[in-house]
């Protein structure tokens, strides 16, 4: 059973309009979300998190928005630059529990 | 360099084999986690060390693995009798205790079971 879904395997966007990847989870003790990034090669890298109290954080470019009624999140980055060609997961975790629960993952491809 | 690292960072190993890894973490980070990723997916928890003190293994953790983390410092994840279907990227993460779950993860070693 999948409790983190990321639907769409990957996405292309043209620099400098708006890149919005999507997730959505089954469950509903989750209580607070993640985005990491990871390039070819190297781990995943940290780069914006939202805790449930919260529908909206904003860091630079990158916001994660949070619809807990639809129990969907996602993350808009704007503008999108050469360097976010990345693969995107969304995570969470329940209680802060330790423990964070992925998805499979977005590949998104900015094209010049 | 103060980040997470992992070593190996690439390990062929045949069938039936042991195999070690080892990871530092963050220097102050009292947290250390280790995934599992496999092609396609995200990566899977397989275990949590709180300090020295393993809190929480995943049912993935079949009796073949076993991680340790002796005075809170590295860890090593070792798996005995290796089959292919333990071919996969090995990835360790560290925090620091408090409510984020913010984790900063090493390069991954990648596991080939041939």
């Amino acid at each position: 059973d999948q409790q983190v879904k990321q639907n769409s395997p990957s996405l292309s966007v043209q620099e400098g309009r708006i890149s919005i990847l999507n997730c959505d989870y089954t469950n509903s003790m989750f209580d607070y979300f993640l985005w990491y990034k990871k390039y070819p090669a190297e781990g995943p890298t940290f780069l914006i998190s939202i805790s449930s109290i919260k529908d909206k954080n904003e860091d630079g470019r990158f916001t994660v928005f949070l619809n807990k009624s639809a129990k969907h999140l996602s993350l808009h980055i704007v503008p999108s630059q050469p360097g976010d060609s990345a693969v995107y997961f969304c995570a969470a975790s329940a209680d802060s529990n330790y423990q964070l629960i992925w998805g499979a993952g977005t590949k998104l491809i900015i094209k010049p | 360099d103060t980040g997470v690292s992992q070593d190996p960072r690439h390990k062929i190993t045949k069938r039936g084999q042991n195999v070690t890894f080892r990871c530092d973490p963050i220097s102050e980070h009292n947290r250390l986690y280790w995934y599992r990723q496999t092609l396609g997916q995200g990566p899977e928890f397989l275990t949590y060390f709180q300090n020295e003190a393993q809190l929480e293994k995943s049912r993935l953790l079949s009796d073949r693995f076993s991680a340790e983390r002796p005075k809170g410092s590295f860890s090593t994840l070792e798996i005995q009798r290796t089959e292919q279907g333990d071919s996969a990227m090995y990835l360790c993460a560290s925090s620091v205790t408090g409510d984020s779950t913010e984790a900063f993860f090493g390069q991954g070693t990648r596991l080939t079971v041939v």
